[in-house]
């Protein structure tokens, strides 16, 4: 079975672009996070969908943030413009339903705004 | 969700047992504690999680103490590839948690030959 997948691994952009992550959850699994650490800190919650519906974006740190899952399968998230600060990894996790559900991660995506 | 404590970094010997403390003195009754590692450049990964009985799965033990205000990870026999940074989550299971992960700074384990 396919574990969640993120495209891409890497990304170097210059600042004020755009540029859009995406996740494929594993197959099924209704709940879909996003966190990010950037350097040195530590590694925080962005949003939270279950299906297509954002229950919990209270992480996202500003408008120049956009995520979507359109159809409940794959989702992405948009940051535009890209600031320096937004350099970090970002990675995305996906759950089953349930309270004891075991989140699995991607790899992360590290993305380098310069 | 309960704040957790956690030493910085700790090193181990391979084949020895790793022994991560973990102290979350502030934990309610619904809280579980979840440990979960992060190997160079991979996401996170699940480990296991326990609410007051001592947990074992193939890749760990957990043991909580009573009071439940602290609990220690255990890797039986660690091998150079548990070198990661460690985290203990507490986090309920109540209809308003909506199972996003709180990660402190975690511990750094260095296992060395």
């Amino acid at each position: 079975e396919a574990g969640v997948t993120q495209f891409p691994s890497h990304s170097v952009i210059e600042k004020g672009q755009t540029v859009t992550l995406r996740c494929d959850p594993i197959s099924g699994h209704d709940n879909l996070y996003w966190y990010r650490r950037v350097m040195g800190k530590e590694i925080k919650f962005l949003l939270h969908f279950v299906k297509e519906s954002k229950q919990d974006e209270s992480g996202m740190p500003n408008n120049r943030f956009l995520a979507e899952r359109t159809g409940g399968t794959y989702s992405t998230l948009k940051v535009q413009p890209a600031e320096l600060e937004d350099s970090g990894v970002y990675f995305c996790a996906s759950s089953q339903v349930g309270p004891f559900a075991e989140a699995f991660f991607g790899q992360g995506t590290r993305l380098t705004v310069v | 969700d309960a704040k957790t404590t956690q030493p910085t970094s700790m090193d181990c010997a391979e084949g020895r047992a790793a022994n991560l403390p973990c102290n979350h003195s502030t934990i309610s009754g619904n809280e579980y504690v979840y440990w979960y590692r992060q190997i160079h450049s991979q996401g996170p990964q699940y480990i296991i999680h326990g609410l007051k009985n001592n947990e074992t799965n193939e890749m760990a033990s957990l043991i909580i103490t009573e009071d439940r205000k602290s609990s220690t990870l255990i890797l039986p026999h660690a091998t150079l590839r548990d070198t990661a940074v460690y985290y203990c989550i507490v986090r309920s299971h109540g209809s308003s948690n909506t199972g996003k992960l709180i990660f402190g700074q975690g511990t750094t384990l260095q296992v060395k030959p």
